[in-house]
């Protein structure tokens, strides 16, 4: 597609739902990080995948959250047992070149 | 661990004015930086981009410099317009952005 798709675009869950957050990058795009962003504050990186590799997954806040790309396009950002805490913005971005990333607008996720 | 700040949260500029926007960086051996607007309810979205081997750089009404000795970055925009009004991040780019904390810009008509 034209830009990085990320649905949903509101997903509401009950604290100790599972939630899945689905990412479609731009067609061609080598790398897609997913960051998460609390209101008010800048985006904090999560992980990043290289093709179907994961090859940072150093910003995961816990187990709870898991991220994967099988097929190296597609991406599935994973938050089991949601708390309160999970409650932001997450961003999905692609790029070709490492340097310069497109970002999807984001899903809202709110906690209850 | 490394990061990047910025010194003011909330910057108004009268319509048509000059607009600066600061940012402290920690990590002295960054050597790429981009600054991104983010909307309301939308994803960041690139301005303008300097590596460190230069000291400014420009683009339509924006242009950022690099001050490398004292690992300071500013955007400025010219003639600031309503639609200029926005969340403004700097980042520091190695395999993953790391952005900092936003200022935001309002821009009075």
């Amino acid at each position: 597609g034209a830009g990085v798709s990320q649905s949903p675009r509101y997903k509401v869950a009950k604290r100790g739902q599972d939630v899945a957050l689905r990412c479609d990058p731009i067609s061609g795009h080598v790398s897609l990080f997913w960051y998460q962003q609390a209101l008010g504050q800048g985006p904090e990186f999560l992980t990043y995948f290289q093709n179907e590799a994961q090859l940072d997954k150093s910003g995961l806040p816990s187990d709870r959250f898991f991220a994967e790309r099988p097929e190296g396009s597609v991406s599935t950002l994973k938050i089991q047992r949601t708390q309160q805490e999970d409650s932001a913005v997450y961003l999905c971005a692609s790029s070709g070149d490492r340097e310069s990333y497109t970002f999807g607008s984001g899903t809202r996720l709110t906690v209850v | 661990g490394e990061s990047v700040g910025l010194h003011l949260p909330t910057l108004s500029v009268q319509e048509g004015d000059n607009s600066i926007i600061n940012c402290a960086y920690s990590n002295s051996a960054s050597d790429y930086f981009i600054w991104y607007k983010q909307e309301s309810g939308k994803g960041p979205q690139f301005i303008i981009d300097i590596r460190s081997n230069m000291d400014k750089r420009q683009g339509q009404r924006v242009t950022v410099l690099l001050n490398k000795t004292v690992k300071h970055l500013s955007l400025q925009i010219a003639a600031t317009q309503p639609g200029d009004s926005a969340v403004y991040f700097c980042a520091e780019t190695y395999q993953k952005v790391t952005f900092g904390t936003g200022t935001k810009l309002q821009v009075i008509p």
